[in-house]
């Protein structure tokens, strides 16, 4: 199994509709990533969680909402989702206590209609 | 605010050439990633660079980190197809609190017979 799982891998949804993007961990890492993909724009970050009870905003957080679950789960949700919301999204984890590597997960391919 | 600039975004290149790739950060950090990402798939990582000088290489890719001057280059020795991919540089902000990595745009990377 995947050290960093995202479910779904795909999906495409309506315009207005609520949905949920869902990452687990096994790795034990207490930091945990949202990051969103556009073509040519590289990786930017959503929202980031240091803890259950830490939950912070990145550079691109409009429109997005986080909840973290337990540890190993860390999801996220677009409202009232809307066509530029159509991206890749991945969940990553860190814990610089062993070290300085991020893990990614597969992705989400989301398209908004 | 923490800014990440690679170049070029886009090489064509012929098997057998070498080549770099810059990779040019705006604030003080200690820590340089670099990633490999296949077109839908995920981040695979490279190298992590956590000290001014500091040097990796793994078979054909040679890495390197100059915090002075707030550079990392990724060098090409002896291109082969199978390095054609996107290849990403990223930077951990150190200030603010602030978690996470910050990317470039990524350069897409063709390598010709």
């Amino acid at each position: 199994d995947a050290d960093v799982t995202q479910t779904p891998r795909n999906r495409i949804t309506k315009t207005g509709k609520r949905i949920m993007l869902e990452c687990s961990q096994t790795k034990g890492h207490d930091r945990m990533y949202w990051y969103r993909q556009d073509p040519g724009l590289g990786l930017q970050l959503i929202y980031y969680s240091f803890d259950v009870k830490d939950i912070n905003k990145g550079e691109i957080s409009d429109g997005y909402s986080v909840s973290r679950q337990a540890q190993a789960k860390f999801s996220l949700s677009l409202e009232s989702a809307i066509p530029n919301q159509t991206a890749l999204y991945f969940c990553a984890t860190s814990d610089p206590a062993t070290g300085y590597g991020y893990t990614f997960g597969s992705g989400t391919r989301l398209t908004v209609v | 605010e923490l800014k990440v600039e690679q170049n070029p975004l886009f090489l064509s290149m012929q098997e057998g050439k070498n080549y770099t790739i810059y990779c040019n950060y705006s604030t003080t950090s200690d820590r340089l990633y670099w990633y490999r990402q296949d077109p839908g798939k995920s981040l695979e990582s490279l190298f992590v660079l956590l000290s001014n000088g500091a040097v990796k290489q793994e078979g054909r890719l040679m890495a390197s980190l100059d915090t002075k001057a707030r550079l990392s280059t990724l060098h090409i020795t002896a291109a082969v197809h199978d390095l054609s991919a996107t290849y990403f540089c990223a930077v951990d902000f150190l200030g603010g609190g602030a978690d996470g990595l910050t990317f470039g745009k990524g350069t897409h990377l063709i390598i010709q017979p």
